[in-house]
């Protein structure tokens, strides 16, 4: 089955880091890029980065720059995220999403999304 | 930061027909290709056209796509109950060097 599955959600306090997982299953992992997008209540998709699951090659939105690290693990076919210094304004569900083409904005597989909450 | 824009809501009777706009420019739309999305409420987005009028396999042929300059449309015919969602806009944009979304059209089916 073609699928993203993604890790549970988290609670996280305002300063803490957090690590998103996304497991890929059902195709040749390697063969594609995988972009993190978040949305937050209310607001707009909004793209963070990307990594390119066969050579390792990452991209990030200059808007979190220095805060985001995006890695994969090709063994386990699986992508990460990382968001570090975390402000209430990153309480949103976060979404990793499958690129068909390049540098197309075409995401044709999503992942069920994972819900962040920063809070004191 | 570049951002595409489209109408906050939009609206039709079951069987109408209904158009949702978005707007860009020159860095996004007008030097890109146009992907659309529905999102149902507490979901993930869903790829519905791709390539400004492609659809993805299982997509109905009632959603169709068009792009001209730097602004495209996604058009619902037959409209049905079960099209009610929120529908964006994506376009790959040079400036950021990465996608951009719209902020979303709220459709209701009346």
């Amino acid at each position: 089955q073609v699928q993203l599955v993604q890790s549970g959600a988290e609670v996280k306090k305002p300063g803490a880091s957090l690590k998103v997982s996304c497991k890929a299953s059902g195709y040749t992992f390697t063969n594609y890029a995988f972009h993190w997008v978040r949305q937050a209540p209310g607001q707009r998709l909004e793209w963070m980065g990307w990594v390119n699951a066969g050579n390792g090659d990452t991209k990030y939105s200059q808007r979190f720059q220095g805060r985001v690290t995006i890695t994969r693990d090709t063994s386990a076919s699986t992508v990460y995220m990382e968001l570090s210094s975390l402000r209430s304004e990153d309480t949103a569900v976060y979404y990793c999403a499958r690129e068909i083409g390049g540098d197309s904005a075409a995401f044709d597989i999503w992942g069920q999304g994972t819900v962040v909450t920063v809070s004191s | 930061q570049s951002v595409l824009t489209h109408p906050p809501s939009a609206s039709g009777a079951p069987g109408q027909r209904v158009t949702i706009s978005c707007f860009g420019s020159s860095s996004n739309i007008g030097s890109s290709t146009v992907n659309w999305y529905q999102q149902l409420p507490g979901t993930a987005p869903k790829l519905l056209i791709y390539s400004n009028n492609e659809r993805p396999s299982g997509v109905p042929v009632r959603f169709s796509g068009s792009k001209s300059g730097t602004s495209a449309s996604l058009a619902i015919s037959g409209l049905q109950s079960e099209d009610e969602a929120d529908y964006y806009c994506a376009a790959w944009d040079d400036s950021l060097n990465g996608p951009v979304f719209g902020g979303g059209t709220k459709l209701t089916v009346l």
